[in-house]
């Protein structure tokens, strides 16, 4: 089984409709981030939540918001979708270790068409 | 300007090949990572370093902490190795860190 996955793989939605995107981790890790990606111009941070109760807006924050229900989830919604918010999304996680390397693990990524 | 410049956009090399792409970076790092971006979209990190160089089969990893330049070689290049490679600057902050990325490199290689 994957130790990051999203929900939904795919949504195609219509202008002004609610959606949230779901990000769940069996790392046990505490760091986790959303980006998304538009080709040309590579991955961008949506918001990132080092523990439950830290969360942070990223480059790319306005249009969406963020709930980290527990450590293993972090959900991205976008109350009002418009179309140039149509792009894939990734989660990812990393864990919290001092002084070393913390890798970032990535879900597989939510393909969002907003019409 | 990009924290994270990367070079060249694309790449096309014949298998077998020895394949250079290269990645400069603006701000004080903590760390630089490479990842690779498969075709169907996983992405998966290949390296991660503050000094010297790092080698994982014909992968090869460098970086200059002077220049803020870093290197990814991949030696005797072949089909498989068609992906879109990623550099990635980790900021340290108060409670954690976080990426900056470049656009990424997309390479082709023919067999």
């Amino acid at each position: 089984d994957a130790d990051v996955t999203q929900t939904p793989r795919n949504r195609i939605t219509k202008t002004g409709k609610r959606i949230m995107l779901e990000c769940s981790q069996t790392k046990g890790h505490d760091r986790m981030y959303w980006y998304r990606q538009d080709p040309g111009l590579g991955l961008r941070l949506i918001y990132y939540s080092f523990d439950v109760k830290d969360i942070n807006k990223g480059e790319i924050s306005d249009g969406y918001s963020v709930s980290r229900q527990a450590q293993a989830k972090f959900s991205l919604s976008l109350e009002s979708a418009i179309p140039n918010q149509t792009a894939l999304y990734f989660c990812a996680t990393s864990d919290a270790i001092p002084g070393a390397y913390n890798e970032q693990f990535f879900g597989p990524g939510t393909r969002l068409t907003v019409l | 300007k990009n924290e994270v410049e990367q070079s060249p956009q694309n790449l096309t090399a014949q298998e077998g090949e020895f394949i250079t792409i290269n990645c400069s970076y603006s701000v004080g790092i903590s760390a630089l990572h490479w990842l690779q971006q498969h075709p169907g979209g996983g992405i998966v990190s290949l390296f991660m370093l503050s000094s010297g160089k790092k080698k994982h089969g014909r992968l090869i990893a460098t970086i200059n902490i002077q220049e803020k330049h870093s290197s990814l070689h991949i030696t005797a290049s072949h089909p498989r190795d068609s992906a879109v490679y990623i550099c990635a600057a980790e900021l340290r902050e108060t409670s954690g860190s976080r990426l900056t990325f470049g656009e990424g490199t997309q390479l082709t290689v023919n067999p």
